[in-house]
């Protein structure tokens, strides 16, 4: 059983078009993260949720919308794509500020 | 702005070799981690360090908390080609406390047979 899981896990698009990337947890955690992962490595936090409940909002452009149906999901919707936008999209949660358990990722390549 | 500072970015060694990775901020934080990410996956936590001057160990690693709590060092003892792969340390405890983790930016290793 996969703990952290997005989809897709490869998303190949062109500049311009909206898409959105879902994340879902099986491990009961209430928190959950976005994060971009760029070309030479770097992780940075983008988003997370307590709760359904917005908690960190980094200076991201708004054309990322983070988006919590419920506790066990965390979907990212970007608008107008950029070809900087091209970059690893990894998922996580944890329990409170607990552990974070990442996902695979979603590898996104704008043209 | 927290910043963390890891070093070396790459390093390409023999299997049998010792190393060591150092993470530096001028920032203090409540606890550091260290993640390992192997390619295709996400970062998956090794170790996190809470006490100034803590060390921890894991079979052949082993991790150092500075007394400052400001910077962390990584050491593999008689490393194997297992132990190839990305390693990022991550600072815990920026303002708020909102669960936030500043990461370095990473140290690739390569352990050659």
């Amino acid at each position: 059983d996969t703990a952290v899981s997005q989809t897709p896990k490869y998303l190949v698009t062109q500049m311009g078009n909206d898409k959105s990337i879902k994340c879902e947890q099986n491990l009961g955690h209430d928190t959950m993260y976005w994060y971009k992962q760029d070309s030479k490595k770097f992780l940075k936090i983008m988003f997370s949720y307590n709760n359904k409940e917005l908690i960190i909002n980094e200076t991201v452009p708004n054309r990322f919308s983070p988006k919590s149906p419920d506790k066990a999901h965390l979907n990212l919707h970007i608008n107008s794509l950029e070809l900087g936008d091209s970059a690893v999209y990894f998922c996580a949660s944890s329990r409170g500020l607990g552990t974070q358990y990442f996902g695979p990722g979603t590898r996104l390549l704008v043209l | 702005t927290q910043l963390l500072e890891q070093s070396p970015q790459f390093l390409s060694i023999q299997e049998g070799e010792n190393l060591t990775v150092y993470c530096n901020s001028s920032s203090v934080f409540s606890s550091l981690q260290w993640y390992r990410q192997e390619p295709g996956e996400g970062p998956v936590l090794l170790v996190t360090v809470v006490t100034g001057g803590e060390v921890k160990k894991l079979k052949r690693l082993t991790f150092q908390f500075g007394d400052a709590r400001k910077d962390s060092s990584l050491h593999i003892t008689a490393a194997q080609p297992g132990d190839t792969g990305l390693y990022l340390c991550a600072g815990a405890g920026g303002s708020g406390n909102t669960g936030k983790l500043i990461f370095g930016q990473g140290t690739t290793l390569q352990v050659k047979p």
